[in-house]
């Protein structure tokens, strides 16, 4: 059972551009969000989070959307750079558990 | 500077070889985990260990140990009853309740 979805394998946006990568989860027990950013051959790097309690987060050009009545999360990236080229995944916990991982989009930012 | 050390980064195995992959942490946390990456599956969670001395199997344990004995390594060893071991394998730590997961750079091994 895929607790955490991430339906898009993959996303191609023009540098410049706005990327958004959505997120899906089952379990309303989940507390704490996260994305990560992850290079090919690299381990994931921590990129953004957000708590059930907030509905955004800000971060520079990252922002991460929370609607807890849909059970949806996404993380937008405005403008989008050639470095942002990578895999996102997004993480979900509840408490002091584990976290729960996506399957990853590849987003492509296009020159 | 605190970091997790994963080695080797590349790792070749005969068929039939158990191999052990290394992970060490000097960032005093008290958790740390493995996960596997294969195409399309996202990271899937092999063992987990929230204290010394003491680990537990997550969803994908079959065909792999592990041992924690001290706070800062938590190594991993492929068996020969892992059916389908050629991946990227993923060591994390966290301090225990808190948040989010530092990662290493990844071991890929592959099967010859």
């Amino acid at each position: 059972d895929q607790q955490v979805k991430q339906n898009s394998p993959s996303l191609s946006v023009q540098e410049g551009r706005i990327s958004i990568l959505n997120c899906d989860y089952t379990n309303s027990m989940f507390d704490y969000f996260l994305w990560y950013k992850k290079y090919p051959a690299e381990g994931p790097t921590f990129l953004i989070s957000i708590s059930s309690i907030k509905d955004k987060n800000e971060d520079g050009r990252f922002t991460v959307f929370l609607n807890k009545s849909a059970k949806h999360l996404s993380l937008h990236i405005v403008p989008s750079q050639p470095g942002d080229s990578a895999v996102y995944f997004c993480a979900a916990k509840q408490g002091a558990q584990k976290l729960v991982f996506g399957q990853g989009t590849r987003l492509t930012i296009n020159p | 500077d605190g970091g997790i050390t994963q080695s080797p980064k590349y790792l070749f195995r005969k068929e039939g070889q158990n191999v052990t992959l290394s992970c060490e942490q000097n960032l005093n946390h008290d958790a740390m985990y493995w996960y596997r990456q294969d195409p399309g599956q996202g990271l899937r969670l092999i063992y987990y260990s929230q204290i010394v001395n003491d680990f537990q199997k997550g969803d994908i344990a079959e065909g792999y140990s592990v041992s924690r004995e001290k706070k800062e390594s938590f190594p991993l060893t492929v068996t020969s009853a892992q059916k389908n071991p050629t991946a990227f394998y993923l060591c994390a730590s966290s301090p225990g309740q808190n948040l989010g997961y530092t990662f290493g750079s990844g071991t890929r091994l592959t099967v010859v």
